[in-house]
């Protein structure tokens, strides 16, 4: 089993619309969990941390359920702008950080 | 706003030849890192740095590849003896603490390997 599984997607969703991207993983030693952005051939970008408490900016919220160990991503209201790939990642205790394959999105007028 | 900064931006090379990817950190950071990511595939980690040391590397990260902080602002990535299959975009990243772990990327370098 992958350590980080994604749904690689793609998602094609209207403006508008909430989507919601979920992430698996297998080491329950993981302690922080992380969503980014990478859009194409570009760097991933810090999205939000995610926290059992969960975790809410604007019209992002990101959830970790360590029961089930998965993690979640919702995107109320997609804009445009939001078209690209979305990465969730996994820090172990170490100094190691574990990135799923990413599940891409496009949103469309 | 601080960002990681990384050069050159692509680098072309023949196979064998040596490369060092040069990188230079948000400044009141204390970790680095390395990753790579061939091109359609998944951010792949190399090695962790922390205080002038590596505290922790992939099974990528063999003896072709080393890391050094020469001075108080570089981070470098040397690749020995290049092979094709290095060809890849190279993303060195920085954060502030362990404790966040909340990882600051540069723009990558994209290495050809020809």
């Amino acid at each position: 089993r992958k350590e980080v599984e994604q749904d690689p997607g793609p998602f094609n969703v209207p403006e508008g619309a909430t989507v919601a991207f979920n992430c698996t993983y297998s080491n329950s030693a993981s302690q922080s969990f992380f969503w980014y952005r990478q859009d194409c051939r570009k760097e991933p970008k810090l999205l939000m941390s995610v926290y059992s408490s969960g975790n809410e900016d604007g019209r992002f919220t990101a959830q970790l359920n360590r029961a089930s160990q998965y993690i979640s991503l919702l995107i109320r209201d997609s804009k445009l702008s939001d078209s690209a790939t979305y990465l969730c990642a996994g820090h172990t205790g170490g100094f190691k950080t574990i990135f799923g394959a990413g599940t891409r999105l496009f949103v469309k007028a | 706003e601080p960002e990681v900064t990384q050069t050159p931006s692509h680098q072309v090379t023949q196979m064998g030849q040596e490369v060092i990817l040069r990188c230079v950190p948000i400044s009141n950071h204390l970790y680095f890192y390395w990753y790579r990511q061939i091109l359609g595939q998944k951010v792949e980690f190399l090695v962790s740095f922390y205080n002038n040391e590596i505290s922790e590397k992939s099974e990528i990260f063999d003896d072709q590849f080393s890391v050094e902080r020469p001075d108080g602002s570089n981070f470098t990535l040397k690749i020995r003896s290049t092979k094709l299959e290095d060809s890849a975009m190279y993303f060195c990243a920085s954060s502030e603490d362990r404790l966040s772990y909340e990882q600051y990327f540069g723009p990558g370098t994209r290495l050809t390997v020809t």
